[in-house]
Protein backbone atom coordinates (compact mmCIF):
# COMPACT_ATOMS: atom_id res chain seq x y z
CA UNK A 1 0.00 0.00 0.00
CA UNK A 2 0.88 3.13 -0.66
CA UNK A 3 1.32 5.81 2.22
CA UNK A 4 1.27 9.38 2.51
CA UNK A 5 3.55 11.91 4.70
CA UNK A 6 1.85 15.31 5.19
CA UNK A 7 4.11 18.04 6.49
CA UNK A 8 3.67 20.17 8.74
CA UNK A 9 1.15 18.92 10.98
CA UNK A 10 0.60 22.33 12.31
CA UNK A 11 1.41 25.71 11.36
CA UNK A 12 0.72 29.27 11.82
CA UNK A 13 0.93 32.51 9.38
CA UNK A 14 -0.39 36.17 9.02
CA UNK A 15 -2.50 37.46 6.80
CA UNK A 16 -1.04 38.12 3.47
CA UNK A 17 1.71 35.48 3.57
CA UNK A 18 2.48 32.70 1.17
CA UNK A 19 1.93 29.40 2.92
CA UNK A 20 3.50 25.65 1.16
CA UNK A 21 2.47 21.91 2.26
CA UNK A 22 4.08 19.08 1.26
CA UNK A 23 3.06 15.59 0.88
CA UNK A 24 4.84 12.51 -0.14
CA UNK A 25 4.07 9.56 -1.54
CA UNK A 26 6.10 6.00 -0.79
CA UNK A 27 5.99 5.14 -4.35
CA UNK A 28 5.67 7.13 -7.47
CA UNK A 29 1.51 8.17 -7.63
CA UNK A 30 2.00 9.62 -11.28
CA UNK A 31 -0.01 12.98 -10.13
CA UNK A 32 -3.35 10.74 -8.94
CA UNK A 33 -3.28 13.58 -5.75
CA UNK A 34 -5.19 15.86 -4.51
CA UNK A 35 -5.85 18.35 -2.30
CA UNK A 36 -8.63 18.88 0.23
CA UNK A 37 -9.46 21.97 2.52
CA UNK A 38 -11.91 21.15 6.10
CA UNK A 39 -13.23 23.50 8.44
CA UNK A 40 -14.63 22.57 11.32
CA UNK A 41 -18.02 20.59 11.56
CA UNK A 42 -18.12 20.36 7.35
CA UNK A 43 -17.25 17.91 4.79
CA UNK A 44 -13.59 18.10 3.06
CA UNK A 45 -13.80 20.53 0.04
CA UNK A 46 -12.49 19.64 -3.17
CA UNK A 47 -9.36 22.20 -3.80
CA UNK A 48 -7.18 20.81 -6.32
CA UNK A 49 -7.16 17.16 -8.36
CA UNK A 50 -4.46 15.58 -10.94
CA UNK A 51 -1.82 16.86 -8.55
CA UNK A 52 -1.81 20.38 -10.11
CA UNK A 53 -5.90 21.11 -11.25
CA UNK A 54 -7.60 23.66 -9.85
CA UNK A 55 -11.16 22.84 -8.77
CA UNK A 56 -14.37 24.44 -9.72
CA UNK A 57 -15.14 27.70 -7.99
CA UNK A 58 -11.82 27.57 -6.17
CA UNK A 59 -9.82 30.72 -5.50
CA UNK A 60 -7.04 31.10 -7.84
CA UNK A 61 -4.39 31.67 -4.54
CA UNK A 62 -4.04 27.79 -3.82
CA UNK A 63 -2.24 26.55 -6.24
CA UNK A 64 -0.17 22.54 -6.37
CA UNK A 65 2.77 21.19 -8.10
CA UNK A 66 4.64 18.18 -7.73
CA UNK A 67 5.26 14.60 -9.23
CA UNK A 68 6.32 11.16 -8.88
CA UNK A 69 6.39 11.01 -5.19
CA UNK A 70 6.74 14.96 -3.93
CA UNK A 71 3.79 17.33 -4.04
CA UNK A 72 3.12 20.62 -2.97
CA UNK A 73 0.24 22.90 -2.14
CA UNK A 74 0.59 26.69 -1.60
CA UNK A 75 -1.63 29.58 -0.88
CA UNK A 76 -0.16 32.20 -2.10
CA UNK A 77 -1.62 35.17 -0.18
CA UNK A 78 -2.99 33.64 2.85
CA UNK A 79 -6.78 35.12 3.62
CA UNK A 80 -8.93 34.83 7.21
CA UNK A 81 -11.09 32.28 5.48
CA UNK A 82 -8.38 29.97 4.50
CA UNK A 83 -7.87 28.81 8.25
CA UNK A 84 -8.46 25.55 8.24
CA UNK A 85 -7.07 21.90 8.01
CA UNK A 86 -5.73 20.46 4.72
CA UNK A 87 -5.46 16.93 3.99
CA UNK A 88 -3.46 15.70 0.71
CA UNK A 89 -5.38 12.17 -0.84
CA UNK A 90 -3.55 9.73 -3.17
CA UNK A 91 -5.89 8.12 -6.00
CA UNK A 92 -3.37 5.87 -7.66
CA UNK A 93 -4.93 2.25 -7.30
CA UNK A 94 -6.41 1.32 -4.15
CA UNK A 95 -6.22 1.85 -1.30
CA UNK A 96 -6.24 5.38 -1.39
CA UNK A 97 -4.88 7.08 1.19
CA UNK A 98 -5.01 10.55 2.49
CA UNK A 99 -2.06 12.29 3.89
CA UNK A 100 -2.16 13.09 8.35
CA UNK A 101 -3.60 16.81 8.40
CA UNK A 102 -2.15 20.31 8.64
CA UNK A 103 -3.79 22.24 10.65
CA UNK A 104 -3.28 26.00 9.41
CA UNK A 105 -4.03 28.73 11.80
CA UNK A 106 -4.06 32.61 11.38
CA UNK A 107 -1.33 34.54 13.71
CA UNK B 1 -26.69 19.71 -9.37
CA UNK B 2 -24.96 16.63 -7.57
CA UNK B 3 -25.77 16.27 -3.87
CA UNK B 4 -25.25 13.54 -1.56
CA UNK B 5 -27.70 13.33 1.32
CA UNK B 6 -26.77 10.98 3.82
CA UNK B 7 -28.37 9.66 6.72
CA UNK B 8 -28.97 11.13 10.16
CA UNK B 9 -26.96 10.34 13.11
CA UNK B 10 -27.17 7.13 15.27
CA UNK B 11 -26.65 6.53 18.40
CA UNK B 12 -25.86 2.63 19.03
CA UNK B 13 -25.01 -0.13 21.42
CA UNK B 14 -21.95 -2.40 21.22
CA UNK B 15 -22.75 -5.49 19.48
CA UNK B 16 -25.37 -3.93 17.66
CA UNK B 17 -26.17 -3.87 13.77
CA UNK B 18 -26.44 -0.56 11.65
CA UNK B 19 -26.43 0.67 8.30
CA UNK B 20 -26.27 4.45 6.79
CA UNK B 21 -26.80 5.31 3.80
CA UNK B 22 -25.96 7.90 1.08
CA UNK B 23 -28.46 9.14 -1.36
CA UNK B 24 -26.80 10.75 -4.93
CA UNK B 25 -28.84 12.90 -7.13
CA UNK B 26 -27.93 14.96 -10.17
CA UNK B 27 -26.08 12.70 -12.18
CA UNK B 28 -26.16 9.28 -13.32
CA UNK B 29 -25.39 7.02 -10.33
CA UNK B 30 -23.85 4.12 -12.46
CA UNK B 31 -21.37 5.46 -13.59
CA UNK B 32 -19.41 7.05 -10.92
CA UNK B 33 -17.66 5.16 -8.03
CA UNK B 34 -18.84 6.19 -4.40
CA UNK B 35 -16.19 5.97 -1.42
CA UNK B 36 -16.50 6.19 2.04
CA UNK B 37 -14.38 7.80 4.32
CA UNK B 38 -13.87 8.10 7.84
CA UNK B 39 -12.96 10.58 10.66
CA UNK B 40 -12.85 9.69 14.25
CA UNK B 41 -13.07 12.65 17.12
CA UNK B 42 -10.21 15.30 16.36
CA UNK B 43 -8.61 12.85 13.84
CA UNK B 44 -7.84 13.12 10.41
CA UNK B 45 -9.21 11.31 6.88
CA UNK B 46 -9.03 7.45 6.61
CA UNK B 47 -10.07 6.20 2.96
CA UNK B 48 -13.04 3.15 3.96
CA UNK B 49 -13.27 2.10 0.50
CA UNK B 50 -15.19 2.79 -2.81
CA UNK B 51 -18.15 0.33 -4.85
CA UNK B 52 -19.08 0.99 -8.59
CA UNK B 53 -23.01 1.07 -8.71
CA UNK B 54 -23.52 -0.35 -11.72
CA UNK B 55 -21.99 -4.04 -11.13
CA UNK B 56 -21.40 -3.73 -7.09
CA UNK B 57 -17.44 -4.00 -7.52
CA UNK B 58 -15.88 -3.21 -4.06
CA UNK B 59 -12.42 -2.31 -3.24
CA UNK B 60 -11.70 -2.07 0.62
CA UNK B 61 -9.27 -0.56 2.53
CA UNK B 62 -7.38 -3.56 4.28
CA UNK B 63 -7.58 -1.49 7.73
CA UNK B 64 -11.44 -2.22 7.44
CA UNK B 65 -12.21 -5.29 5.05
CA UNK B 66 -14.31 -7.23 7.21
CA UNK B 67 -15.39 -5.02 9.40
CA UNK B 68 -17.71 -3.27 7.43
CA UNK B 69 -19.82 -4.20 4.36
CA UNK B 70 -20.29 -1.56 1.58
CA UNK B 71 -23.14 -1.89 -0.86
CA UNK B 72 -25.39 0.00 -3.49
CA UNK B 73 -28.85 0.11 -4.37
CA UNK B 74 -29.06 1.35 -8.48
CA UNK B 75 -32.48 1.01 -8.29
CA UNK B 76 -32.97 4.44 -5.52
CA UNK B 77 -29.25 6.07 -6.16
CA UNK B 78 -27.99 5.08 -2.59
CA UNK B 79 -24.88 3.75 -1.35
CA UNK B 80 -24.42 1.81 1.85
CA UNK B 81 -22.17 1.35 4.58
CA UNK B 82 -23.23 -1.52 6.91
CA UNK B 83 -21.95 -3.32 10.53
CA UNK B 84 -22.96 -6.36 11.90
CA UNK B 85 -21.79 -5.54 15.13
CA UNK B 86 -20.60 -2.05 16.30
CA UNK B 87 -17.73 -1.59 18.72
CA UNK B 88 -17.74 2.23 20.38
CA UNK B 89 -13.94 2.06 18.38
CA UNK B 90 -16.74 2.96 15.62
CA UNK B 91 -17.45 6.18 16.86
CA UNK B 92 -16.52 8.56 14.03
CA UNK B 93 -18.51 10.52 11.37
CA UNK B 94 -18.62 8.87 8.38
CA UNK B 95 -18.59 10.37 5.11
CA UNK B 96 -19.77 9.08 1.11
CA UNK B 97 -18.36 10.84 -1.53
CA UNK B 98 -18.01 10.42 -5.29
CA UNK B 99 -15.31 9.78 -6.76
CA UNK B 100 -13.94 11.10 -10.44
CA UNK B 101 -10.60 9.79 -9.88
CA UNK B 102 -10.37 12.49 -6.83
CA UNK B 103 -14.00 12.86 -4.51
CA UNK B 104 -15.25 15.97 -5.71
CA UNK B 105 -18.89 16.13 -3.69
CA UNK B 106 -19.19 14.87 -0.46
CA UNK B 107 -22.30 14.29 2.00
CA UNK B 108 -22.34 16.03 4.82
CA UNK B 109 -21.56 12.66 6.86
CA UNK B 110 -22.95 10.98 9.57
CA UNK B 111 -21.80 10.77 13.51
CA UNK B 112 -22.23 7.29 14.68
CA UNK B 113 -21.58 6.92 18.29
CA UNK B 114 -21.25 3.89 19.96
CA UNK B 115 -21.50 3.58 23.43
CA UNK B 116 -22.94 1.43 26.10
Amino acid sequence: DIQMTQSPSSLSASVGDRVTITCRASHDISNSLAWYQQKPGKPPKLLLYAASRLASGVPSRFSASGSETDYTLTISSLQPEDCATYYCHHYYGTPHTFGQGTKLEIK
Amino acid sequence: EVQLVQSGAEVKKPGESLKISCKASGYTFTTYWIGWVRQMPGKGLEWMGIIYPADSDTKYSPSFQGQVTISADKSINTAYLHWSGLKASDTAIYYCARQDGSFDYWGQGTLVTVSS
